[in-house]
């Protein structure tokens, strides 16, 4: 049984340029949430996807978007990166319609480091 | 709003000792709290979960914690440390009352063990 994947493991970029990650969710799962851990700190969490359509979003400017596919992956696209971007991008899936009590199970998440 | 606190950044516990890691939540409506651990270089594993069942909650590798409602409390322990558990651990909130469906994570300890 997939858990969930997320590619790709790392990535460099500078500063001005976009960048899209991605996150498969664990099967039969067909919520998916992404959040942002900057070094040595909790996840902060960017936005949740469920049924195609963003549900609910974090404190992240526009510049975060994303987008839910039928097969329920995902993307994460950042426009206009920042030095502030560098962090690790985690991508959390769930089921039941992602209700509260319903535990997210995380991939391993993508670095992004901005140069 | 709710929020997370993890009392300790780092903890340092002997090979064979016992293992108590703090968090306290601020809800008004005892939420959905969960424990997660994080190793190196990986995504965020589920340890335990705390939906409003038994305030004692058992998890995997040992791990157990008590909500405790009048002190607002889910504190994670464990009986005897091994030197496999250094990793660090996150609390998480997810609000109950407001059927919103994000995680809200605390800071993060990190547990060292100590041979």
């Amino acid at each position: 049984d997939a858990g969930v994947t997320q590619s790709p493991t790392h990535l460099i970029k500078t500063r001005g340029q976009q960048v899209t990650l991605r996150c498969s969710p664990k099967s039969g799962h067909d919520t998916v949430s992404w959040y942002q851990q900057a070094l040595g700190q909790g996840p902060q969490f960017i936005f949740q996807y469920y049924e195609e359509e963003e549900r609910q979003r974090g404190n992240f400017p526009d510049r975060f978007s994303g987008h839910q596919f039928p097969n329920y992956s995902s993307e994460l696209n950042v426009n206009a990166l920042l030095l502030g971007d560098s962090a690790l991008y985690l991508c959390a899936s769930s089921s039941g319609r992602g209700t509260a009590n319903q535990p997210q199970h995380f991939g391993d998440g993508t670095r992004l480091s901005i140069l | 709003a709710q929020s997370v606190t993890q009392l300790g950044s780092h903890v340092s516990v002997s090979e064979g000792a016992l293992v108590l890691l703090r968090c306290n939540y601020s809800s008004s409506v005892p939420p959905y709290l969960f424990w997660y651990v994080q190793y190196p270089n990986q995504g965020l594993q589920l340890l335990l979960k705390y939906t409003s069942a038994a305030t004692l909650v058992k998890g995997i590798n040992g791990f157990e914690a008590e909500f405790k409602k009048s002190e607002t409390s889910f504190h994670l322990t464990k009986p005897s440390a091994h030197m496999s558990d250094a990793a660090e651990y996150f609390c998480a909130v997810s609000d109950r009352a407001s059927g919103t469906y994000k995680y809200i994570f605390g800071t993060g300890t990190r547990l060292k063990v100590l041979a």
